[in-house]
């Protein structure tokens, strides 16, 4: 297995457009997470799914922003009318609900990222 | 609400001297995390510390973990300058899955 994928990897917008990345995950892992990461700052929590289900959603997320994963596989976050301060990584990670050798929570493994722009 | 706080924010250390980064958090978690992040790239996972005492260790960093204190370490001993990078603290919001990242410490290791 290759890792995390995400795409595109970098995108470039005019405010107002509509945008959507998508992140497909190491292919066992049951957990799905998007960050979003500005500069100098740690990765800020977005949603969680675990397979199709969305199981947490940040207050941060407005409601122009919105994600999916429809057969618990590669997810899609979109967000709708672009700002300037939208401008940032998307971080997307994957883990399992549980490590197979200790039966214990599993660390997340980073996608490469999205680097949004918005001019 | 969760508040993860790292510090120092930076540190700039010689090589070969040892230092430690510190992770307090503001509520009853024992799931944390220590991630690595070079310049441009993405967050590597380093350690995984899961109940209170727990110690991890890998090469020259060394990970403990006080759930009573709500304080993590990350120990560096004899620091090269390959280990120059962000580190990053993560903790589980109060067994919800959903992680609160520190702001970071910035490592560099000076030749």
């Amino acid at each position: 297995d290759t890792g995390v994928s995400q795409n595109p990897r970098h995108k470039i917008t005019k405010r107002g457009q509509n945008v959507t990345f998508r992140c497909d995950p190491i292919s066992e892992h049951n957990r799905l997470y998007w960050y979003r990461q500005t500069l100098g700052q740690g990765p800020e929590f977005l949603t969680y799914f675990q397979n199709e289900a969305q199981l947490e959603k940040s207050r941060l997320l407005s409601d122009r922003f919105s994600a999916e994963r429809p057969k618990g596989s590669f997810s899609t976050l979109e967000i709708q009318r672009t700002e300037q301060g939208d401008s940032a990584m998307y971080l997307c990670a994957s883990s399992l609900a549980l490590h197979r050798g200790t039966g214990l929570p599993d660390t997340q493994y980073f996608g490469p990222g999205t680097r949004l722009t918005v001019l | 609400e969760l508040k993860v706080e790292q510090n120092p924010l930076f540190l700039s250390m010689q090589e070969e001297k040892n230092y430690t980064i510190y992770c307090n958090y503001s509520t009853t978690s024992d799931r944390l995390y220590w991630y690595r992040q070079d310049p441009g790239k993405s967050l590597e996972s380093l350690f995984v510390l899961l109940s209170n005492g727990a110690v991890k260790q890998e090469g020259r960093l060394m990970a403990s973990l006080d759930t009573k204190a709500r304080l993590s370490t990350l120990h560096i001993t004899a620091a090269v300058h390959d280990l120059s990078a962000t580190y990053f603290c993560a903790v589980d919001d109060s067994g919800t899955y959903k992680y609160i990242f520190g702001t970071g410490t910035r490592l560099k290791v000076l030749a």
